[in-house]
């Protein structure tokens, strides 16, 4: 079974520059969670979709974070214009669960590692 | 709001040795899961086990328990007969089961395996 998979594993810019990540997740799985981990700490949930549905985005950056999952399958994640803050790894991951009682095991990509200058 | 603390930054272990990362979390939720990932340096992040906030009995994997303290919102993860391929960041996490299945991580833990 193929996995989560994450595009570019790394990116270089520079501050006020903007950046893409491509995520497809595991075929069938209905949710798609994005998440930002800054060195040294854990991940913080960004956007969290459900098929094609936003869920949660409470702590999306709007101004400058946007995020799709066109057909409910593939997603990206944008950054527009980068702050040196935005340095991180981004994680992709998804769940087959829907609905209140799924397990809810999160598989995750191998992430896109993020550096403003 | 639900919130997971992981007060070990670090810790090291012997080979072969046993090792037990500490969780507690805050929730007013009565269902939920509690979960503990594994992130090998330069790896992607992989499922170690899982409890049900239902259940009394505390899930084992193989070398892999924990302690779940419902009343006392604990969830520790005990390693058995350490191995080097241990080494790695665990990080504690929570779902509510809500309609969308909304995971919160703790700060991790860093784990070193000592030959």
């Amino acid at each position: 079974e193929a996995g989560v998979a994450q595009s570019p594993r790394y990116k270089i810019i520079e501050k006020r520059q903007s950046v893409a990540f491509w995520c497809n997740p595991i075929s069938g799985h209905a949710t798609l969670y994005w998440y930002q981990q800054i060195l040294g700490q854990g991940p913080k949930l960004l956007i969290q979709f459900q098929n094609n549905g936003v869920v949660d985005d409470s702590q999306l950056p709007k101004d400058r974070f946007s995020a799709e999952r066109l057909k409910g399958v593939d997603s990206t994640l944008k950054i527009q214009p980068a702050k040196l803050e935005d340095s991180a790894v981004y994680l992709c991951a998804s769940s087959l669960a829907s609905g209140s009682w799924g397990t809810g095991e999160l598989f995750f990509g191998e992430g896109s590692r993020l550096t403003v200058l | 709001a639900q919130t997971v603390t992981q007060s070990q930054p670090e810790m090291s272990v012997q080979e072969a040795e046993t090792v037990t990362l500490s969780c507690t979390y805050d929730t007013s939720e009565n269902n939920y899961y509690l979960f503990w990932y594994k992130q090998p340096p330069s790896r992607q992040m992989i499922l170690v086990i899982r409890q049900e906030a239902y259940k009394q009995q505390n899930a084992t994997e193989n070398r892999f328990s924990v302690n779940f303290q419902k009343a006392a919102k604990s969830f520790s993860l005990k390693i058995s007969d350490s191995q080097l391929g241990d080494t790695a960041m665990y990080f504690c996490a929570f779902m509510k089961q809500h309609t969308g299945n909304q995971f919160y991580f703790g700060t991790g833990t860093s784990l070193t395996v000592i030959p």
